[in-house]
């Protein structure tokens, strides 16, 4: 098994510029999250998903879009970068209730 | 979901166990203790989690107070490849699925 799996890993954007982050997970968990992290700081997360076709916001989602098509994957979207979301994305998936996370690699993201 | 309060950095010998507090005073009575680490700017990694009683895995102990106010993370031997930070995380056993992390504690194993 794979695990979860981020792409890209480092990706530079202009400003105004709009990318998708990449997520998949190979172990039919039905639970799937973003978090950003920024320098010196814990995760925060941004969006999360219950099941295909369900989504809900996090506590940092201004400026990300997400949807879930499959259970596999769960793709972050910025429609247009700004600096301040300069920062390593991690994306986690998980299955029952009371199991544990499975984090990707990270995405390390920079807006100039 | 219950918010946890850790301190900011600690050191340990290498070899010596190293024990890792971790304050959460609100939690309720369905929220589990979760414990994961980041090691460099790796994704976190899962340790244990409990809701109660003690439990131990291969990785670490977790000691959770009587009263569940608090809890000790406790690595038996550090080694240098301990060196990370860990989170805290308290979190509902039902319901939708979030993990609040905080800043966590920096452990330092040294030489």
């Amino acid at each position: 098994n794979a695990g979860v799996t981020q792409t890209p890993k480092f990706q530079v954007l202009k400003t105004g510029q709009s990318m998708t982050l990449q997520c998949a997970q190979d172990m039919n968990h039905e639970y799937m999250s973003w978090y950003r992290q920024d320098p010196g700081m814990g995760l925060r997360l941004i969006h999360y998903s219950v099941g295909a076709g369900i989504t809900d916001q996090g506590e940092v989602p201004n400026g990300y879009n997400v949807s879930r098509s499959t259970t596999e994957d769960f793709p972050l979207r910025l429609l247009s970068a700004a600096p301040s979301q300069t920062s390593v994305y991690f994306c986690a998936s998980r299955g029952t209730m009371n199991t544990e996370a499975f984090f990707g690699q990270g995405t390390r993201l920079t807006v100039v | 979901d219950a918010k946890t309060t850790q301190p900011t950095s600690m050191d340990c010998a290498e070899g010596r166990a190293a024990n890792l507090p971790c304050n959460h005073s609100t939690i309720s009575g369905n929220e589990y203790v979760y414990w994961y680490r980041q090691i460099h700017s790796q994704g976190p990694q899962y340790i244990i989690h409990g809701l109660k009683n003690n439990e131990t895995n291969e990785m670490a102990s977790l000691i959770i107070t009587e009263d569940r106010k608090s809890s000790t993370l406790i690595l038996p031997h550090a080694t240098l490849r301990d060196t990370a930070v860990y989170y805290c995380i308290v979190r509902k056993v039902s319901g939708t699925y979030k993990y609040i992390f905080g800043t966590g504690t920096r452990l330092k194993v040294l030489a």
